[in-house]
């Protein structure tokens, strides 16, 4: 079956330090990838895709992901955590022949402490 | 430019109740779809409407449907309402619909319904 899963559901890091949050797909075929962010009682912000181009996806606030096929994986990363990023952050995928429906993991709420 | 307007924002309905939410896509854009999300969780895909016809359900029951107008905005209803039913929900909008997936689906800020 496919699907998408999120190891961690809550990472805590010191502000400035390098943020690494874990999104690992299952598929037969490559699926097309997104990370998502969601503040208290806010809807969902898109921060960056994948779709098959440039595996290296550079996103908004300093956020990137790499896509890695072997590895199944599309960890977001960014170098140097600010408060502000303190959030729930979701990875998502739509699977080809699977219309736009997108496909959540569990979410990782990232706190960022001084 | 406008993002995705969803109204109401809150809603409290009783159990067995109908409910109706609505949602305005980016302009330009003609798919809608709703999600719904449970707290602690992700959220679950419910429905998708390019051009006014339904192109994709998930994994719920008849008593929740849906519908898109001529100017692409949509109404979710759900009726016979249960203690479960209450959630965020959301919509989300994009430019067109492709089979293969891919396109980038930008959220409204979701209304939250509760269930007592």
């Amino acid at each position: 079956a496919q699907s998408v899963t999120q190891l961690g559901s809550h990472v805590s890091v010191s502000e400035g330090a390098l943020v690494l949050l874990r999104c690992n797909y299952s598929s037969s075929v490559p699926p097309y990838l997104f990370w998502y962010v969601q503040y208290p009682n806010q809807g969902l912000q898109l921060l960056l895709k994948y779709t098959s181009a440039a595996t290296l996806v550079k996103g908004i606030n300093g956020f990137e992901a790499e896509f890695k096929k072997s590895e199944t994986s599309f960890h977001l990363t960014k170098p140097s955590a600010h408060m502000s990023d303190a959030a729930e952050y979701f990875c998502a995928v739509t699977f080809p022949g699977g219309g736009n429906k997108l496909t959540f993991g569990t979410g990782t709420q990232l706190k960022v402490e001084l | 430019d406008a993002g995705v307007t969803q109204s109401p924002t809150h809603l409290i309905k009783t159990r067995g109740q109908q409910v109706t939410l609505r949602c305005s896509p980016i302009s330009g854009h003609k798919s809608v779809s709703w999600y719904q999300q449970v707290l602690g969780q992700g959220p679950q895909f419910i429905f998708q409407y390019y051009e006014k016809e339904e192109r994709g359900r998930g994994n719920f029951p008849d008593r929740f449907s849906a519908r898109q107008f001529p100017n692409y905005s949509s109404e979710l209803n759900v009726n016979a309402l249960l203690l479960g039913d209450s959630a965020l929900y959301l919509c989300a909008s994009s430019l067109q619909f492709i089979g293969t997936g891919g396109y980038e689906q930008y959220f409204g800020p979701g209304t939250r319904l509760t269930v007592t």
